[in-house]
C-alpha cells in the first residue's frame, strides 16, 4: 500500500467541523484513498473513499488535492460520538485481494 | 443486506489450550474474507485472507491457522495458545477489492 502520513492526534469542539489531514505523496494515478474509523472496542467502520473528485456522503466529505498527494476528511458537525481513531488508507492495486494495511491513524477527540 | 457475525465477543483461555473463533457472512456470495488482530495499544495487523473455499493466505508467521470450509464461513484456530496471542480479533469481508465490512470482534485474553 502507498504510505500515508497522519497526525497522531487532534482535538475538536462539539458542533464544529473536524478536518483530518492525510499525506499520500506516493499515490499512483489509479489508486483510491479510503477512510475508516475505529471507535474504542469496535471494529473499523468504512467512512468514505475517493479517486480524484471530492466526495460527500451522510457521514463525511473527502477533499482530495488536485495533485492527489494529500486529502482531508471533513466531519462537518462533530459530535462526542465521533471520538475515534481515523485511518487514511491507500490500498495497492494490482491484486484481487484488496488487503488493507492500517497505520496508526489519527486519534480524534471531540470535547464538549 | 449483508451482515457479518463473529463470536464469541469475549474469551478467556489458559495458555496451552486450543482456540476456535468463527466468522460467518450473510447476504453475499464468494466474498474475500480476512482475519485481523489488534494487540493492546497497537494497530491492526492482517493475519489471514481468503479469496475462496479452502484458499488461505497467511500474512505473518504465527501460532494461528485459518480455514474456510464454506463460502461464507471463516475460522481462526490454534492448537496451543500463547500469552502473546491475546488481543482483539476482527473478521472482515469484502465483495469488491477494497471496501471492507468488519465484524464486532472477539477480545481474547490468554492467562
Amino acid at each position: 500500500d502507498a504510505k500515508t502520513t497522519q497526525p497522531p492526534s487532534m482535538d475538536c469542539a462539539e458542533g464544529r467541523a473536524a478536518n483530518l489531514p492525510c499525506n499520500h505523496s506516493t499515490i499512483s494515478g489509479n489508486e483510491y484513498v479510503y477512510w475508516y474509523r475505529q471507535i474504542h472496542s469496535q471494529g473499523p467502520q468504512y467512512i468514505i473513499h475517493g479517486l480524484k473528485n471530492n466526495e460527500t456522503n451522510e457521514m463525511a466529505s473527502l477533499i482530495i488535492t488536485e495533485d492527489r498527494k494529500s486529502s482531508t476528511l471533513i466531519l462537518p458537525h462533530a459530535t462526542l460520538r465521533d471520538t475515534a481513531v481515523y485511518y487514511c488508507i491507500v490500498p495497492t492495486r494490482g491484486t484481487s485481494y484488496g488487503k488493507l494495511t492500517f497505520g496508526q491513524g489519527t486519534i480524534l477527540t471531540v470535547h464538549p | 443486506s449483508q451482515t457479518i457475525h463473529q463470536w464469541p465477543a469475549t474469551l478467556v483461555q489458559p495458555v496451552g489450550s486450543p482456540l476456535s473463533l468463527e466468522c460467518t457472512v450473510e447476504g453475499t456470495s464468494n466474498p474475500n474474507l480476512y482475519w485481523y488482530r489488534q494487540a493492546a495499544g497497537r494497530g491492526l495487523q492482517l493475519l489471514f485472507y481468503s479469496v475462496g473455499i479452502g484458499q488461505i493466505s497467511s500474512e505473518v508467521p504465527q501460532n494461528l491457522s485459518a480455514s474456510r470450509p464454506q463460502d461464507r464461513q471463516f475460522i481462526l484456530s490454534s492448537k496451543k495458545l500463547l500469552l502473546s496471542d491475546s488481543g482483539f480479533y476482527l473478521c472482515a469481508w469484502s465483495a469488491g477489492p477494497y471496501g471492507y465490512t468488519f465484524g464486532s470482534g472477539t477480545r481474547l485474553t490468554v492467562v
